[in-house]
């Protein structure tokens, strides 16, 4: 399967934990992008790396998430001192350089988190 | 801001025909996004509108007019499989704004 894949799918955690996701997006894909989707709403943007760069980081990213892509390939989110409030499904979505700002994001099948 | 409204349910009939209807306000506009997401699922692609008109895809078609902030999904022919939420979704430089869903419940 050359799709994005995620790891691991489901995470439970207690609060206070700190969790760590794993994102491997297509390959050759330059651009690679986390949201958040809680139930019955649609995903929310976190943040975006062109190759190793992180480009954009949105509000709700508090100080407590880093993301990082240090060869421009695979990524992780980490979250510390998780809250109950951060359960969510954390999902990633690449897509390629090629053909500028109309290509689709391509979606991993998520990262479902629960803190107890 | 970013401001992006669909309704939240729709049911119809196997064979009938749905249109979902989206509206946006939004801070920036490089194009509306259409996703499919089966419960427990990650978004698939569905279509994509930039210019004003419409995008048919085989039993998809979206339709955009940029002037009323305005699209529409229309899922013709309805299956079972169809059953799904309907995501609206904006995208501003590359990142994308998306609205709630639409829950789409097909009955036999």
């Amino acid at each position: 399967d050359t799709g994005v894949s995620q790891d691991p799918r489901h995470k439970i955690t207690k609060r206070g934990q700190n969790v760590t996701f794993r994102c491997d997006p297509i390959s050759e894909h330059n651009r690679l992008y986390w949201y958040r989707q809680t139930l019955g709403q649609g995903p929310e943007f976190l943040t975006y790396f062109q190759n190793e760069a992180q480009l954009e980081k949105s509000r709700l990213l508090s100080d407590r998430f880093s993301a990082e892509r240090p060869k421009g390939s695979f990524s992780t989110l980490e979250i510390q001192r998780t809250e109950q409030g951060d359960s969510a499904m954390y999902l990633c979505a690449s897509s390629p350089r090629t053909g500028g700002i109309d290509n689709e994001q391509f979606f991993g099948p998520g990262t479902r988190l629960t803190v107890l | 801001g970013q401001n992006i409204d669909q309704p939240t349910e729709m049911t119809a009939t196997e064979g009938a025909i749905v249109q979902i209807n989206c509206t946006y306000q939004t801070s920036g506009f490089n194009g509306l996004f259409w996703y499919q997401q089966h419960a427990g699922e990650a978004p698939t692609f569905l279509s994509y509108n930039v210019l004003d008109g419409l995008e048919e895809k085989g039993r998809f078609s979206s339709f955009l007019s940029r002037s009323k902030g305005y699209s529409y999904l229309l899922l013709k022919e309805l299956q079972m499989k169809d059953s799904a939420s309907y995501l609206c979704a904006v995208r501003n430089d590359y990142k994308l704004s998306f609205g709630a869903g639409t829950t789409v419940t097909v009955r036999a």
